[in-house]
């Protein structure tokens, strides 16, 4: 069963970039192509897809953030990337990274555990 | 934009079947999933492709969709089915997530 973990910085700035990384890991072997996501969930809120990237390169980034966003994902090291600029207390949230082990775009079938990002000077 | 919505709560008996719908134009002719979100926890897919459960989640859970209506059936509800839970689709080129649906099991 695939493993998720997110890494970054706790607290960012205003106005600053965020930048968060997601590394799977996994017991068995086997194919490193998967279809890669970022979703957060802001304090009292749901949950908000920020972009998704399939292993080939193919990135789809939700409109609202689209001109914010940048992904990244590295097959052979199993790591996915998100960068997210200009950001403002309203990005505060926790982050997940998800992926889907099929390379299908529209479901997740494993998330990790979030990473929590306040934006705050 | 694409709007999927979802009741803000719904409450169920132990033993009872909960239901939680998820309404959006078309939504028949879109796959839909459903994820469970505990406190503390990291979202639980348990349902897929509208209504295909993923390996380890219980029978309880069932999921159908058409029109433009997608419904999650919790069956035999147990006290540890209380969480949130979220549907989503895929439109236009990205994914969408219905607001949130409190499910408590009182």
């Amino acid at each position: 069963q695939p493993r998720l973990q997110e890494s970054g910085p706790g607290r960012v700035q205003p106005s600053e970039t965020l930048s968060l990384s997601c590394s799977l890991s996994r017991d068995s072997t086997g194919s490193n192509s998967f279809f890669w996501g970022w979703i957060r969930q802001a304090p009292g809120k749901g949950l908000e897809w920020i972009g998704s990237m399939s292993s080939s390169g193919r990135t789809f980034y939700n409109p609202s953030l689209q001109s914010r966003i940048s992904m990244s994902v590295d097959t052979a090291e199993n790591h996915c990337s998100l960068r997210l600029s200009s950001v403002t207390a309203a990005d505060t949230a926790v982050y997940y990274c998800a992926i889907n082990t099929l390379l299908l775009k529209y479901y997740f079938d494993y998330w990790g555990q979030g990473a929590l990002v306040t934006v705050s000077s | 934009s694409y709007d999927l919505t979802q009741p803000s709560s719904v409450s169920v008996s132990p033993g009872q079947t909960a239901s939680i719908t998820c309404s959006g134009e078309g939504l028949g002719g879109k796959y839909v999933s459903w994820y469970q979100l505990k406190p503390g926890q990291s979202p639980l897919l348990v349902i897929f492709e509208d209504n295909k459960r993923p390996s380890g989640i219980p029978e309880r859970f069932s999921g159908s969709n058409s029109g433009n209506t997608a419904t999650l059936t919790i069956s035999g509800t147990q006290a540890l089915d209380e969480a949130d839970f979220y549907c989503q689709a895929w439109d236009n080129g990205g994914a969408i997530f219905g607001g949130r649906t409190k499910l408590t099991v009182l």
